[in-house]
């Protein structure tokens, strides 16, 4: 089972800074791998697929890049609404997420 | 506009089935490269993959629930069931219906339904 692990767990920052996410797989999954961001009490939504595609609707502030294990969420430039959790998932013969990134405002 | 949404019981008692609708709009489950599939999430937890059904009926199933779910399409076009076996307090969680872009390499979810939580009690 391919096992992604995400870090940091928690990031406390402020609107108007940069930041990178990190998620990081057990064995090579290519490109295989999708970042969401999910709110309290909604749904996740989806960000990046492909490692690197924004998905539709997605603001350009949010970028991806990486492959092979080791793979980054970057958040240019943050606004009081990207404040959320974060998950990253890969496929492989099966899917699994990551346990989570949690971004906070300082 | 594509839509996903859950419904099923709010409550079950420990060792009872689950059977879970997914009814969607929007799109075809015959459509080449789709599919729809279940997560859930335990309160305060991470995401968890439960299943999925392609447009050409391949499933998937999470390893470690393999033996406790089925996935089908349902009798309508536009419906996708999961059962889950002896359920148990520790499958108390929201779950979420997706659909699934197998066109793409990485699968994404990229449609969510809103979610149903369930609480498993006695």
């Amino acid at each position: 089972e391919i096992v992604l692990t995400q870090s940091p767990a928690t990031v406390s920052l402020s609107p108007g800074e940069r930041v990178t996410l990190s998620c990081r797989a057990s064995q090579s999954i290519s490109n295989w791998l999708a970042w969401y961001q999910q709110k309290p009490g909604q749904a996740p939504r989806l960000l990046i697929y492909d490692a690197s595609n924004r998905a539709t609707g997605i603001p350009a502030r949010f970028s991806g890049s990486g492959s092979g294990t080791d793979f980054t969420l970057t958040i240019s430039s943050l606004e009081p609404e990207d404040f959320a959790v974060y998950y990253c998932q890969q496929r492989s013969d099966w899917y699994t997420f990551g346990q989570g990134t949690k971004l906070e405002i300082k | 506009q594509i839509t996903l949404k859950e419904s099923g019981p709010t409550l079950v008692k420990p060792t009872q089935a689950l059977t879970l609708t997914c009814t969607f709009s929007g799109f075809s489950l015959s459509t080449s490269g789709v599919g729809v599939g279940w997560v859930r999430q335990p309160p305060g937890k991470a995401l968890e993959w439960l299943a999925v059904i392609y447009w050409d009926d391949d499933t998937r199933y999470s390893p470690s629930l393999k033996s406790r779910l089925t996935i089908t399409k349902g009798t309508s076009r536009n419906q996708v069931v999961l059962t889950m076996s002896n359920m148990d307090p520790v499958d108390t969680a929201t779950y979420y219906c997706t659909r699934i872009a197998a066109t793409k390499s990485s699968d994404p979810f990229d449609v969510w339904g809103q979610g149903t939580m369930l609480t498993v009690s006695s």
